[in-house]
């Protein structure tokens, strides 16, 4: 059973647009959400996070919704450039120290000049 | 920001032989690290999480007499994979928590191709 879910495996935007990258999530417990993204052959580099105590979190050209009741968080890039193009993973997490993330399958997006 | 590294970046070897991956935390202190393993177009599986001192927790289907696990300080990790095999042949990844913190940061990554 899937907890974190990315339900658009690719993306294509423009140069300058908005990017929305959406994710869902099944288990009520989690209450830290993360954004990463992702090279081929490389580590997947943190973005920004979110606390379920807020429902919104901004840096720079990033911004994380987070909608609890539809248990659903999204990322907009704006506005978004080619380099921005790569694998984003969403994850989420709950309890104390220790306890690891559960990544979503990601999602590809290309941003195109 | 945050700043974990991982070394080797790349290593072939040959089966039988056994591979030993550090994980560093550069700029702040770890007591938590995660191991990863990604396989192609496929997403991050945790392999097991390594707390400082004490021993590693291993998910399901990870064999722990194979992935030795060693967290000897609050900055560094290390993932043994003993006896490797050409289906060991994987990217493995490490993550560290800050401790005053929850956000995750990973390392580059460490491509292993067991031959």
């Amino acid at each position: 059973d899937q907890q974190v879910k990315q339900n658009s495996p690719s993306l294509s935007v423009q140069e300058g647009r908005i990017s929305i990258l959406n994710c869902d999530y099944t288990n009520s417990m989690f209450d830290y959400f993360l954004w990463y993204k992702k090279y081929p052959a490389e580590g997947p580099t943190f973005l920004i996070s979110i606390s379920s105590i807020k429902d919104k979190n901004e840096d720079g050209r990033f911004t994380v919704f987070l909608n609890k009741s539809a248990k659903h968080l999204s990322l907009h890039i704006v506005p978004s450039q080619p380099g921005d193009s790569a694998v984003y993973f969403c994850a989420a997490t709950f309890g104390q120290a220790g306890t690891a993330l559960i990544f979503g399958k990601g999602t590809t997006l290309s941003v195109s000049s | 920001g945050a700043v974990v590294s991982q070394h080797p970046s790349w290593v072939i070897c040959k089966s039988g032989t056994s591979v030993k991956i550090e994980c560093r935390s550069l700029d702040f202190q770890a007591t938590t690290m995660f191991w990863y393993r990604q396989f192609p177009k496929q997403s991050l599986m945790l392999m097991a999480t390594s707390n400082e001192g004490s021993k590693a927790t291993y998910e399901q289907g990870v064999e722990k007499d194979k992935f030795l696990i060693n967290h000897a300080s609050l900055t560094l990790s290390t993932l043994t994979v003993t006896s490797a095999h050409p289906e060991d042949s994987s990217f493995y990844i490490c993550s560290a928590r800050d401790s005053g913190g929850r956000d995750q940061y990973f390392g580059p990554g460490t491509r292993l191709l067991v031959l």
